[in-house]
């Protein structure tokens, strides 16, 4: 079981709302990842980071924000939540140097977030 | 366009029974290839990994082969049972951008019936 942590792990809030989805790990892994998944679809990369005070947007278009303060903390923020960013988001981190070789991402469980 | 194709999209078997599952891609240049799992609600969890020169990887009673001309992978899951009921999702990773970003299908949601 990889120790990455994801809080709440469902939230339903009111549109308008800022919300703030957390992402820990605890591996010391330098990469992390957000990625967005909708029922029967593929994951699609919204954030990435190669480490501290280093974010990335990745391939799918988001208005949500990450930091990357401390190794461990990847939090995704959103600062006017819509119905369209109903969706469940995954957390990821990996350690190898070279993103794409045997580059293992464990992920966390996800947050199902509904906005009304 | 580098994508990934899975099938079926869906799977229904009986519990003991054996089944395989398709994943067909066009990523190039290829690096590796992941099965991973994903139970209802949770995150994906890596079953195996194959590399270019590897055409068979075993975990247990599951086991992935790769054609890398034909650009074909399959996971075999032997004698089923209730807890492999899951999405299983194949992920392909390219080697030749300085990102090397991973390519995700959409999944074949197998269930397990008693």
């Amino acid at each position: 079981e990889a120790d990455i942590y994801q809080t709440p792990r469902y939230l339903v809030i009111g549109t308008g709302k800022k919300i703030t989805l957390e992402c820990s790990q605890t591996m010391g892994h330098d990469k992390m990842y957000w990625y967005q998944q909708d029922p029967g679809m593929e994951l699609h990369l919204i954030h990435y980071s190669y480490g501290v005070n280093s974010t990335e947007k990745g391939d799918l278009s988001s208005e949500s924000t990450v930091s990357r303060i401390r190794t461990e903390h990847f939090p995704l923020t959103l600062e006017s939540a819509r119905p369209s960013h109903t969706s469940q988001y995954l957390c990821a981190s990996s350690m190898d140097r070279d993103w794409g070789l045997h580059n293992e991402q464990f992920f966390g469980p996800g947050t199902r977030l509904t906005v009304l | 366009k580098n994508q990934v194709e899975q099938s079926p999209q869906s799977l229904i078997i009986l519990e003991g029974k054996n089944c395989t599952l398709q994943c067909n891609y066009t990523v190039s240049p290829f690096s590796n290839l992941r099965w991973y799992k994903q139970d209802t609600g949770r995150g994906p969890v890596s079953l195996t990994i194959m590399t270019f020169s590897e055409n068979t990887k075993s975990n247990g009673r599951y086991t992935a082969t790769l054609d890398a001309d034909t650009k074909q992978s399959s996971l075999h899951i032997t004698a089923s049972q209730l807890s492999d009921s899951a999405s299983y999702i194949c992920v392909v990773s390219d080697r030749g951008s300085t990102l090397g970003r991973l390519y995700f299908g959409r999944g074949t949601q197998l269930t397990v019936w008693p």
